[in-house]
């Protein structure tokens, strides 16, 4: 069974920083683009970036580009994202999930919230 | 780039049928036949129901079906259940490695 488990999140201030975690298990995490995706409390999702399977290959939404840093480690099934300069805009929960070849998103973690405030 | 074009909310009664739409340009959904859909249930994760504008993946149920028709994707869901109650958001690929999320529309039954 495919398992995806979000770690890292909290309460930050802003402009500080905070590296999320994605546990992965069941399925061959090294064979697999990941991605990340959020959602602000209340409003829909957004997809933030994406990272190619030996990690080389990394893609992000504008809004983020400079701020945030996707990378991998498939030597211990886990996926992070680093971000950096937080914003109140950031505020929201952050899911992993396994990005198949055609673009869709099979597998989805419960999400870590990321709360942005002073 | 801006969110792909959703109604806000839809609703219908048990047993009837209700459709979806997902607005895009010939930069996404028009370009790509790489459209996706996910259910989110209050509190949960999403859920992939529809890839590849209208595959199903093993376990989602036959009820649930997509379709496209130049820039606008639509989803579409027969026999409404109670179950259905949920958030739908569709997905596109967007060129240069990046996907594009609707606004999300929320299904009361």
């Amino acid at each position: 069974e495919v398992q995806l488990v979000e770690s890292g999140g909290g309460l930050v201030q802003p402009g500080g920083s905070l590296r999320l975690s994605c546990a992965a298990s069941g399925f061959t995490f090294s064979t697999y683009w990941m991605s990340w995706v959020r959602q602000a409390p209340g409003k829909g999702l957004e997809w933030v970036a994406n990272i190619e399977q030996d990690g080389s290959e990394k893609y992000y939404v504008d809004s983020v580009k400079g701020r945030f840093t996707i990378s991998r480690d498939n030597a211990k099934n886990s996926l992070y994202l680093q971000i950096h300069t937080l914003r109140a805009e950031d505020t929201a929960v952050y899911y992993c999930a396994t990005r198949d070849f055609d673009w869709s998103l099979d597998n989805w973690g419960q999400g870590t919230l990321v709360t942005v405030s002073s | 780039q801006s969110a792909l074009t959703q109604p806000a909310s839809v609703s219908g009664s048990p047993g009837q049928s209700i459709t979806i739409s997902c607005t895009g340009t010939s930069s996404d959904v028009g370009s790509y036949n790489l459209v996706s859909w996910y259910q989110q249930h209050p509190g949960k994760a999403p859920q992939l129901i529809i890839y590849e504008v209208y595959k199903r993946p093993s376990g989602v149920s036959s009820r649930f079906s997509g379709s496209k028709s130049g820039d606008t994707a639509s989803l579409t869901i027969s026999g409404l259940q109670a179950e259905d109650e949920a958030d739908y958001y569709c997905c596109s690929y967007a060129g240069s490695n990046t996907l594009l999320f609707g606004g999300g529309t929320k299904l009361t039954v």
